[in-house]
């Protein structure tokens, strides 16, 4: 079975709305989290790295301050588009693994986000 | 910086044939990751790849990691429609624990009968 989930699957909302993308360790507690996303046709780009009970650490270039990644649980980590424009339409993707062994992570199901 | 890189980045093979697309990357990483891509869809697990000389097979695909070299293949035999996908490669950013990947740009692969 699924071992993360993601919700929503698909987003459609209005220029200067904010979308909030959860995602859910299903099997295991999770401290580490990772946010990426995808633009059509390309490969996977990581945005930032969501911290239980810490600030995330986001990548060059990620607008801290339009995307809030919020890690309150071991299970779930919170992305929220703030403001959306139509260059942030795109599919997020996040991932996490086990704390021990080959790191090999476990993706959820992706949000789809159209910004009209 | 971690450089990954994936060729062919497009693939057009016929039924039957086999092909391999390659994988380089830039870090002393031995461990290698492959992911399936089908579209719309989010990533799905093809092989782990934990050691140099480790090979993996599942079906009609194939992996391998040469660390010496920085070199993993993954090798398609016989190729059928269901193959259809892009595929990346992916690495691990750092040696720490739970860490994210560095992903290839993939490589699109569309089998024709």
């Amino acid at each position: 079975g699924a071992v993360v989930s993601q919700h929503p699957s698909r987003v459609i909302c209005k220029s200067g709305t904010s979308v909030k993308i959860e995602c859910r360790s299903l099997d295991f507690q999770a401290t580490t989290m990772f946010w990426y996303r995808q633009f059509p046709k390309k490969s996977l780009m990581l945005m930032a790295t969501s911290n239980e009970g810490s600030k995330a650490t986001y990548e060059q270039g990620v607008e801290k301050d339009k995307f809030l990644i919020n890690h309150a649980s071991l299970t779930l980590s919170t992305l929220t588009v703030t403001s959306a424009h139509p260059e942030d339409s795109s599919f997020y993707i996040c991932s996490t693994s086990r704390a021990s062994g080959s790191n090999e992570q476990f993706f959820g199901p992706g949000t789809r986000l159209t910004v009209l | 910086e971690l450089k990954v890189e994936q060729n062919p980045l497009f693939l057009s093979m016929q039924e039957g044939k086999n092909y391999t697309i390659y994988c380089n990357y830039s870090t002393t990483s031995d461990r290698l990751y492959w992911y399936r891509q089908d579209p719309g869809k989010s990533l799905e697990s093809l092989f782990v790849l934990l050691s140099n000389g480790a090979v993996k097979q599942e079906g009609r695909l194939m992996a391998s990691l040469d660390t010496k070299a920085r070199l993993s293949t993954l090798h398609i035999t016989a190729a059928v429609h269901d193959l259809s996908a892009t595929y990346f490669c992916a690495v691990d950013h750092s040696y720490s624990g739970n860490t994210p990947l560095v992903f290839g740009k993939g490589t699109r692969l569309s089998v024709i009968a």
